[in-house]
């Protein structure tokens, strides 16, 4: 099935700094990807849907000014996590729906993000 | 409202018994889908199965089928044979038409534990 690959796995950061988080689909061409956040012991939380070329639309709730979405390419989004506080502390994980009519999200691997 | 409801937040099941994990949906949209994902501790999100609402047949993978029960709009994932390595978090989503993007919403997820 299709790859999507998400680094880093894990970054620990000071609070204040940002935080840049990529998401790559390896073997196809994702014109839409998906991110999302999970707390500890919850379920994953759509933040917003990055679309190559055109700025992300993010969920209710979810501010854009703090959480950055690039999507420059047809494989590649990116998320920055900017001024970064202790509560954004988290786990990030980015997803792809293949093109090729496939019927599921392909997900990356996540990024536990801590920020001390 | 809840458009996903997983009532488990815990489930118990000895190796190689069979494992019934609920799951609730609730959709005026007559065209969705229904996945089921398994992460394990490592964060990776899995994909095991998927229901469209058209199919007319419960989907199997394997180990894992679906019990589609479209009026009761219900699709409960059941694991035969279950072995030490389907220990894990188990979360149904529902993927639907929100403006213009078809998202996946999750429930709030199963833990499974298999004991030998």
């Amino acid at each position: 099935g299709a790859v999507v690959s998400q680094h880093p796995s894990r970054v620990i950061c000071k609070s204040g700094t940002s935080v840049k988080i990529e998401c790559r689909s390896l073997d196809f061409q994702a014109t839409t990807m998906f991110w999302y956040r999970q707390f500890p012991k919850q379920s994953l939380m759509l933040m917003a849907t990055s679309n190559e070329g055109s700025k992300a639309t993010y969920e209710q709730g979810v501010e854009k000014d703090k959480f950055l979405i690039n999507h420059a390419s047809l494989t590649l989004s990116t998320l920055t996590v900017t001024s970064a506080h202790p509560e954004d502390s988290s786990f990030y994980i980015c997803s792809a729906r293949s093109p090729q009519g496939g019927t599921e999200a392909f997900f990356g691997q996540g990024t536990r993000l801590t920020v001390v | 409202a809840q458009k996903i409801t997983q009532t488990q937040p815990g489930m118990f099941v000895q190796e190689k018994e069979a494992v019934t994990l609920d799951c609730t949906y609730d959709t005026s949209d007559p065209s969705y889908g229904l996945f089921w994902y398994k992460q394990p501790s490592s964060g990776e999100m899995i994909f095991l199965i998927y229901q469209g609402s058209y199919d007319q047949q419960n989907a199997t993978e394997g180990r894992y089928s679906l019990n589609f029960q479209k009026a009761r709009k219900s699709a409960n994932l059941v694991i035969s044979a279950s072995q030490l390595g389907d220990s894990a978090m188990y979360f149904c989503a529902m993927r639907e038409l929100q403006g213009g993007f078809q998202k996946l919403v999750f429930g709030t997820g199963t833990r499974l534990l298999v004991s030998p």
